[in-house]
C-alpha cells in the first residue's frame, strides 16, 4: 500500500520567492494534517483538514501561509514570499477512525517530509 | 486541553540492554496514546497505539507501552536494545472525540546506543 505521498522532497529557493508543497494522503483517511519540523521549535502543527475542510489553522505562523485541500486525494502548503526562518522540515500526515480489534480510535501515518531551505 | 511531556531529552543505553522511555500526559479523561520513532532523515513511524482495554501494549520492533492511569504515563520499554533502534522518540496524545483527530507530540527523547 502506498503512504502518504510528499512532493518534493528537497526544496532549495531563494528569499521572497513563492513555496509550494505538495501532499497525497493515504487513500480513503479523511483527516489530514500539516506539521513543521525545526530543531528549534520541535515539531509544530500548522493545520489539520477533516472531510476536506480546515478545521484548525491556529498553528499557520502568519499570513504569507496558506493550505488548501480541494480534494480527498491532494493538498498543498504554500509559502509566499518564503523567508529563511521558514527553513524547516514539513510533513504531511493522514489518518481515519476506525475499528481496531473492536476498539475504536485513530492513528495519524506520515510523509517522508519535505527539507525546505530558503536562502 | 492535552499536554504530554517526555521528561528526558537524551537518553544513552548499551547495545542489549533493557530501554524505558517516559511519557506523561494530561488530559481530563482516558486520551489515545501513541509512541513514534523517527530516524534521522525520516518521517515519524507508528510504533505502537492505545486505544482502551489492556493496559499493555504490544507494538513493532519488539517494543511495549503500559498505561498506568493513576500515573498519568504511558511509558515505553524494550527488554533488550539493538544499535538499529538509535532514533528520536515522540509520545503523543489525542482526544476521543472523532472529526477532532489533532494529536498533541511531546517534544522527544533522543536515544543513543553504545557498544
Amino acid at each position: 500500500d502506498a503512504g502518504v505521498i510528499q512532493s518534493p522532497r528537497h526544496e532549495v529557493t531563494e528569499m521572497g520567492q513563492e513555496v509550494t508543497l505538495r501532499c497525497k494522503p493515504i487513500s480513503g483517511h479523511n483527516s489530514l494534517f500539516w506539521y513543521r519540523q525545526t530543531m528549534m521549535r520541535g515539531l509544530e502543527l500548522l493545520i489539520y483538514f477533516n472531510n476536506n475542510v480546515p478545521i484548525d489553522d491556529s498553528g499557520m505562523p502568519e499570513d504569507r501561509f496558506s493550505a488548501k485541500m480541494p480534494n480527498a486525494s491532494f493538498s498543498t502548503l504554500k509559502i509566499q514570499p518564503s523567508e529563511p526562518r521558514d527553513s524547516a522540515v514539513y510533513f504531511c500526515a493522514s489518518s481515519l477512525a476506525h475499528l481496531d480489534r473492536g476498539r475504536s480510535g485513530y492513528e495519524q501515518y506520515f510523509g517522508p517530509g519535505t527539507r525546505l531551505t530558503v536562502t | 486541553a492535552q499536554s504530554v511531556t517526555q521528561p528526558d531529552i537524551h537518553i544513552t543505553v548499551s547495545e542489549g540492554a533493557s530501554l524505558e522511555l517516559r511519557c506523561n500526559y494530561s488530559y481530563g479523561a482516558t486520551p489515545y496514546l501513541f509512541w513514534y520513532v523517527q530516524s534521522p532523515g525520516q518521517g515519524l513511524q507508528l510504533l505502537l497505539k492505545y486505544f482502551s482495554g489492556d493496559t499493555l501494549v504490544q507494538g513493532i520492533k519488539g517494543f511495549e507501552a503500559e498505561f498506568k492511569r493513576s500515573q498519568s504515563s504511558f511509558n515505553l520499554r524494550k527488554p533488550s536494545v539493538h544499535w538499529s533502534d538509535a532514533a528520536e522518540y515522540f509520545c503523543a496524545v489525542g482526544a476521543r472525540r472523532y472529526g477532532n483527530e489533532k494529536l498533541t507530540f511531546g517534544t522527544g527523547t533522543r536515544l543513543t546506543i553504545i557498544p
